[in-house]
């Protein structure tokens, strides 16, 4: 098990440039979340998919900010255009849809925005 | 879900048992108490998860008072490698689209030392 992939681990870019960051969840998990971490707010949720549909995507701080998964085995989390307080660590998780079922993360990918 | 209270940050020595409270007073009924850990540079890891009764795994042990007001994480024998922020959450177990998603707060930041 590979657990969850994400890329790119880093990724340094101008203000506003379109920025994609990408995910690949556990086989077999039908949930999956993308949480953001900045020192000032901590973790917080985005969006979640549930059978790769968006569930909710109340976190989604602005309109730059979309979400997509066009099959269960893929996410991507775009920003355009890109910010510096866009600037953060950027979290995918996915689990199994079971009661208790625990969340299992990514690395993250680290967004600086100059 | 219920709020969570944690201290900022803790020290203990390598070898010895570190213990983790948490406060949740306000928990109901039917929520479950998480812990997840995040190590530096790397995604939240699942630790344990319990609902009344004391649980036990590979990785740690969850002691939850009798009233559920709070509960312990309690690690036998730490090591520098337990170093990180350990996050307590409650929240209910779901069974429908809300999955598994989780609300994290501030955490504990455990340093282990030599």
């Amino acid at each position: 098990d590979a657990g969850v992939i994400q890329s790119p681990r880093h990724e340094v870019t101008e203000m506003g440039q379109e920025v994609t960051l990408r995910c690949k969840p556990i086989s077999g998990h039908d949930y999956l979340f993308w949480y953001r971490q900045t020192m000032m707010r901590g973790l917080e949720l985005l969006i979640y998919f549930n059978n790769n549909v968006p569930i909710d995507d109340s976190g989604m701080p602005e309109d730059r900010f979309s979400a997509k998964m066009p099959n269960a085995s893929f996410s991507t989390l775009k920003i355009q255009p890109s910010e510096p307080r866009d600037s953060a660590v950027y979290f995918c998780a996915s689990s199994f849809g079971r009661v208790n079922s625990p969340l299992h993360f990514g690395n993250g990918t680290r967004l600086t925005v100059t | 879900d219920a709020k969570t209270t944690q201290p900022p940050s803790m020290d203990c020595a390598e070898g010895r048992a570190a213990n983790l409270p948490c406060n949740h007073s306000t928990i109901s009924g039917n929520e479950y108490v998480y812990w997840y850990r995040q190590i530096h540079s790397q995604g939240p890891q699942y630790i344990i998860h319990g609902l009344k009764n004391n649980e036990t795994n590979e990785m740690a042990s969850l002691i939850i008072t009798e009233d559920r007001k709070s509960s312990t994480l309690i690690l036998p024998h730490a090591t520098l490698r337990d170093t990180a922020v350990y996050y307590c959450i409650v929240r209910v177990a779901s069974y429908n689209n809300a999955g598994n998603m989780l609300t994290f707060g501030g955490g504990t930041r455990l340093m282990v030392k030599p």
